[in-house]
């Protein structure tokens, strides 16, 4: 059973950066696209980025890009989700998302149980 | 950008029915098309992939079809377990883009 726990949430200003980690488990973490999806308070889903099993690769949302990086440590089975300049509307529940084998697109297999971040003053 | 619309946006059946949900692509996502199932509070769980095929674990009740710009999740015998929010998904082009969901209630 994949296993993927994000950490680095919580309340921030706006304008301000944060920074997302995902500890992943129980898969061969370096063999497999990994995602970033978030939720907002009530509203569905939304696809925020995605990194390729070797971190050469990404594409991002047009709501973040040039506002939020992903990367991953394959050393340390961590995904990462750098966010700077945070507006009110990337107050959601942000998932980490295990991507398919060796592809950085696809379908999303297993996913964390997501982490509140909210952004307000 | 592809816009995945999805309807209706709820759908109320009685415990053992049947029924269709049904996902349209803005442009033809070929079969590149997954199905997810959320529940309150928790996270989504991948149900679909590749339009109809089955993810590890998921019971044979749930069934996808379609392609193109055209898709379908089925659900047979309802159960109570079932009575969740649905999303499609397309990954034929970036960004990934969800469907706006069709909640599932008990009648």
């Amino acid at each position: 059973q994949v296993q993927l726990v994000e950490s680095g949430g919580g309340v921030v200003q706006p304008g301000r950066s944060l920074r997302l980690s995902c500890a992943a488990s129980e898969f061969i973490f370096t063999s497999y696209g990994m995602h970033w999806v978030r939720q907002a308070p009530g509203k569905g889903l939304e696809w925020v980025a995605v990194i390729s099993y070797d971190g050469n690769n990404n594409y991002y949302a047009d709501s973040v890009k040039g506002r939020f990086t992903i990367s991953r440590d394959n050393s340390k089975n961590t995904l990462y989700l750098q966010m700077n300049s945070l507006r009110a509307e990337d107050t959601a529940v942000y998932y980490c998302v295990q991507g398919a084998e060796y592809s950085i697109s696809s379908s999303l297999i297993g996913w964390g149980q997501g982490i509140l971040v909210t952004v307000s003053s | 950008e592809i816009v995945m619309t999805q309807s209706p946006a709820t759908l109320s059946v009685f415990p053992g029915g049947s029924l269709t949900l049904s996902c349209r692509a803005s442009q033809s996502v070929s079969n590149d098309l997954a199905w997810y199932q959320q529940k309150p509070g928790q996270a989504p769980r991948l149900l679909i992939f590749g339009a109809s095929a089955r993810a590890t674990g998921i019971p044979a009740r749930f069934s996808g079809s379609g392609s193109g710009t055209e898709f379908t999740l089925t659900i047979s015998s309802l159960q109570s377990e079932d009575f969740a929010v649905y999303y499609c998904q397309q990954y034929r082009n970036w960004p990934l883009t969800f469907g706006g969901g069709t909640k599932v209630e008990i009648k």
